[in-house]
């Protein structure tokens, strides 16, 4: 059974730092793209990073390029993101989200439940 | 203010059809795969369309999917009170270099 547990989320200031953790689990996490996705408490879906199965390929969208970064540890099965220079506007639910394969950022078949991070002083 | 255009809102009766659509540019939706997610209140998003019209395992048939140009549409047949939710569209930007979604369609059950 596929899982992804996100951990990481709480209270930060504006300008702070944060790093989210996602640990994955029932595939072959390195033959799969993983991205990360954020929803606004009642509003919709945003994209923020996403992260070819090897790692060597990192995409952002452009509200946090510069600021986030993302990677990936195979050997031990889990995603990261890191988070600086947070606003009030990066207060979301962040998803891990697994891709259909290596390369494959769009087609998203796995969800982990989300952790909130809030941004505010 | 979403890249890729859908309504709002759409709804339907029990055992009805309806559609949703996602409108976008050549640069998105007119020369990438469309996905379609459905999230329910209060869980993650599920994939329930992928490459235009591909059901993943254990997605009802249906859903279905389609696309035309710099469109794309999401389809629901013999709708039921457990297909409220939110659905959104979502595909690669070839310019951006990133995913793009939609700005989400509230679906209701009549």
């Amino acid at each position: 059974e596929v899982r992804l547990l996100e951990s990481g989320g709480g209270l930060v200031q504006p300008g702070g730092s944060q790093r989210l953790s996602c640990a994955a689990s029932g595939f072959t996490f390195s033959s799969c793209a993983m991205s990360w996705v954020r929803q606004t408490p009642g509003k919709g879906l945003e994209w923020v990073s996403g992260i070819t199965g090897s790692g060597g390929n990192p995409y952002y969208a452009g509200s946090v390029k510069g600021r986030f970064t993302i990677s990936r540890d195979n050997s031990k099965d889990t995603l990261y993101l890191q988070m600086n220079s947070l606003r009030a506007e990066d207060t979301a639910v962040y998803y891990c989200a697994k891709g259909l394969g290596l390369g494959r950022f769009n087609e998203l078949d796995y969800w982990g439940q989300g952790t909130l991070v809030t941004v505010s002083s | 203010q979403s890249v890729l255009t859908q309504p709002p809102s759409v709804s339907a009766a029990p055992g009805q059809k309806v559609t949703i659509s996602c409108s976008g540019s050549s640069s998105n939706i007119g020369n990438n795969y469309v996905s379609w997610y459905q999230q329910l209140p209060g869980t993650a998003p599920k994939l329930v369309i992928y490459d235009n019209n591909k059901r993943p395992s254990g997605i009802p048939d249906r859903f279905s999917g389609s696309k035309s140009a710099t469109s794309a549409t999401l389809g629901i047949t013999g709708l039921q009170t457990g297909d409220e939710a939110d659905y959104y569209c979502g595909t690669w930007d070839s310019s951006l270099s990133a995913v793009l979604f939609g700005g989400g369609t509230k679906l209701t059950v009549l």
